[in-house]
């Protein structure tokens, strides 16, 4: 069975420029998670879907970040208009009663 | 909301020996403890986990214990080897039915040296 599958795995782009991140879960995973990951740190929640339901974005800089989980399956995360301080790896995970699995990260860079 | 606490930053032991890292946490209603191992240029990978309702579990060379009332828990590595190399994550969060926000530890950088 396929893990979670994120894509592309690294983006550089310009401030000011937008960027997107997908991500496909763990197939009859009703629970999906973005997480922003910093250099030397943990991964930080940015906003948690069950189905297609948003149940916890308070942690998502909404003025420049937005996500969607159309049909309660895959998720895409925006970022527009990125700045510098939005370079991270981005990672999704998806749960179904359970454990949560993570996909290999979106290493964004932003120059 | 949640805070964890994790400690040391960084680990480093001879293969063979034992490693110990310790997380703690703030809300006494999280109930669910899972521990991840990240490598270079991956995600984080569920290495074991436990619920309040058990105070120790083990899977082979690994092992974590919960101490609820002082709320705090650790993992244990024992007979370390080069591929345990690696950041571990500790996190919390409160499992009913669905898995809940999973707050993070900010990792421990183990060295197994051969």
């Amino acid at each position: 069975e396929a893990g979670v599958v994120q894509s592309p795995r690294y983006k550089i782009i310009e401030k000011k420029q937008p960027v997107a991140f997908w991500c496909n879960p763990i197939s009859g995973h009703n629970t999906l998670y973005w997480y922003r990951q910093n250099l030397g740190q943990g991964p930080e929640l940015l906003i948690r879907y069950e189905n297609e339901e948003a149940v916890d974005d308070s942690q998502l800089p909404k003025d420049r970040f937005s996500a969607e989980r159309l049909k309660g399956v895959d998720s895409t995360l925006k970022i527009q208009p990125a700045e510098l301080g939005d370079s991270a790896v981005y990672l999704c995970a998806s749960s179904g009663t359970g454990l949560a699995f993570f996909g290999q990260g979106t290493r964004l860079t932003v120059v | 909301g949640e805070n964890v606490e994790q400690h040391p930053s960084t680990l480093s032991v001879q293969e063979g020996d034992s490693a110990v890292i310790k997380c703690t946490y703030s809300d006494s209603a999280s109930n669910y403890f899972p521990w991840y191992k990240q490598e270079l240029g991956k995600g984080p990978q569920l290495i074991i986990d436990i619920r309040s309702n058990v105070g120790e579990k083990k899977d082979q060379r690994i092992a974590v214990t919960l101490n609820k009332t002082a709320k705090h828990f650790s993992l244990h590595i024992t007979e370390t080897q080069p591929e345990d190399s690696a950041v571990y994550f500790c996190a919390a969060s409160k499992y009913g039915g669905s898995q809940g926000n999973l707050i993070f530890g900010k990792g421990t950088k183990l060295s197994v040296k051969p």
